[in-house]
This record gives C-alpha cells, sequence and structure tokens, in this order.
C-alpha cells in the first residue's frame, strides 16, 4: 500500500469547464475527506465519506461541486462549470472511523482555471 | 467558536539553528493535537500527534509540547536542516464522535537560509 493517491497532481482548464479528480485511500480505511487548500491557508473541509455514504458537506460545497465514492474505495471531486475562484490545491485523507490517529493525507491535486 | 491560531506567520532561521513555533487553540474539548508539515505543492505530512493528557512527543529533531490549561502548544526544530523549510501545521481534532472535524490552523512558514 502506497497511501493516499491523487490524480492528476494538476488540471488547468478553462473557465466554465468541467474537471473530475480521483483519490484512492489507503486500503482499509472506511473513512475519505476532500479539502481545499489556497495559498497561505490552511486546508477547509469540503465534505467525508463512511464508506460509500456521504456523511457530511461543508458549505464551501457549492452545488457546482459533487462527490462520489460509488464503491467505498475510490473517490472522485467533480466540478462542474470552473470558475477562477476554484483555483487552489484539492486534497484528499483517509481514516479509519473510531481512530484518531492514522489520518493520512494524499499529495493534492493542483487547480488552476484560466 | 473552535479556532486555532499560529505565530509566526512566516520565519526565516540560519541553517543549523533552532527555532520554536507557537499554536493556541480555542477548541474544547477536543481529541488529539497534531502538527503536520507541508512542503510547497504537497499534501501535509503528519510529525506529532498528542492526546490531551500529553505533554510532550517527540519525532527525531522535532519535539511538540502542549500545554491543556492554557491551551497552547509549540513544535521546537532543532538544528534546523535545509530540509526542514515547509508550512508547520497546527491541527486540533475534535472528540471521535464528531463526524469530521479538524480545525486547521493556518500554518507557519519556515525558510531555512544557509
Amino acid at each position: 500500500d502506497t497511501g493516499v493517491s491523487q490524480n492528476p497532481r494538476h488540471k488547468i482548464t478553462k473557465r466554465g469547464q468541467n474537471v473530475t479528480f480521483r483519490c484512492d485511500p489507503i486500503s482499509e480505511h472506511n473513512r475519505l475527506y476532500w479539502y481545499r487548500q489556497t495559498l497561505g491557508q490552511g486546508p477547509e473541509f469540503l465534505t467525508y465519506f463512511q464508506n460509500e455514504a456521504q456523511l457530511e458537506k461543508s458549505r464551501l460545497l457549492s452545488d457546482r461541486f459533487s462527490a462520489e465514492r460509488p464503491k467505498g474505495s475510490f473517490s472522485t471531486l467533480e466540478i462542474q462549470r470552473t470558475e477562477q475562484g476554484d483555483s487552489a490545491m484539492y486534497l484528499c485523507a483517509s481514516s479509519l472511523s473510531g481512530q484518531a490517529y492514522g489520518y493520512t493525507f494524499g499529495s493534492g491535486t493542483r487547480l488552476t482555471v484560466v | 467558536k473552535n479556532q486555532v491560531e499560529q505565530s509566526p506567520q512566516s520565519l526565516i532561521i540560519l541553517e543549523g539553528k533552532n527555532c520554536t513555533l507557537q499554536c493556541n487553540y480555542t477548541v474544547s474539548p477536543f481529541s488529539n493535537l497534531r502538527w503536520y508539515k507541508q512542503d510547497t505543492g504537497r499534501g501535509p505530512v503528519s510529525l506529532t500527534i498528542m492526546t490531551f493528557s500529553e505533554n510532550t512527543k517527540s519525532n527525531g529533531r522535532y519535539t511538540a509540547t502542549l500545554d491543556a490549561d492554557t491551551k497552547q502548544s509549540s513544535l521546537h526544530i532543532t538544528a534546523s536542516q535545509l530540509s526542514d523549510s515547509a508550512s508547520y501545521i497546527c491541527v486540533v481534532t475534535l472528540p471521535m464522535d464528531s463526524n469530521y472535524q479538524l480545525i486547521w490552523g493556518a500554518g507557519t512558514k519556515l525558510i531555512i537560509k544557509p
């Protein structure tokens, strides 16, 4: 197991286009989280899944954002009609529920909307 | 309101010197307090994790302290190396019956100069 894997590492897109990111968590982790991080700031929570169920969504997750984890393994985060303000690092993390430890992050996907 | 504040915002020191980064939090109760190191363009990597009952935790040249009475934590870096240049983020985890909450500081950007 190589940890949490995110693809792509970088994405440049034109405003108005749709983009999709993928996260593969640590295999035995049942929780998966998405965060957004802008320059000079700490990560901001977007949403999280326990197995395939999306249990919580932040107000930051507008209706242009949708996340799925159809089989309780990998997850996708889609942004529709991208805006320049969506430019950020999108981080995925995974953990085991009931465990305060073992919260592991991926390397992130850097999105640039031009 | 649950908040985590870090100081200084940025710090420049010479290679080989020691430094201490500060974290003040208003989160109560909490499960644990973590320090992460984040290299530019990468996801955060955990350095130390302390429960509320622990006072200190070391990881190589990194030593974290926690004072639950004053709600303060510090991260001390000994004999700094060029590879220590990164952002250091303090994160407080809400109790495990909370769905997801990691309360993030904005980080301290540390630059090590040769």
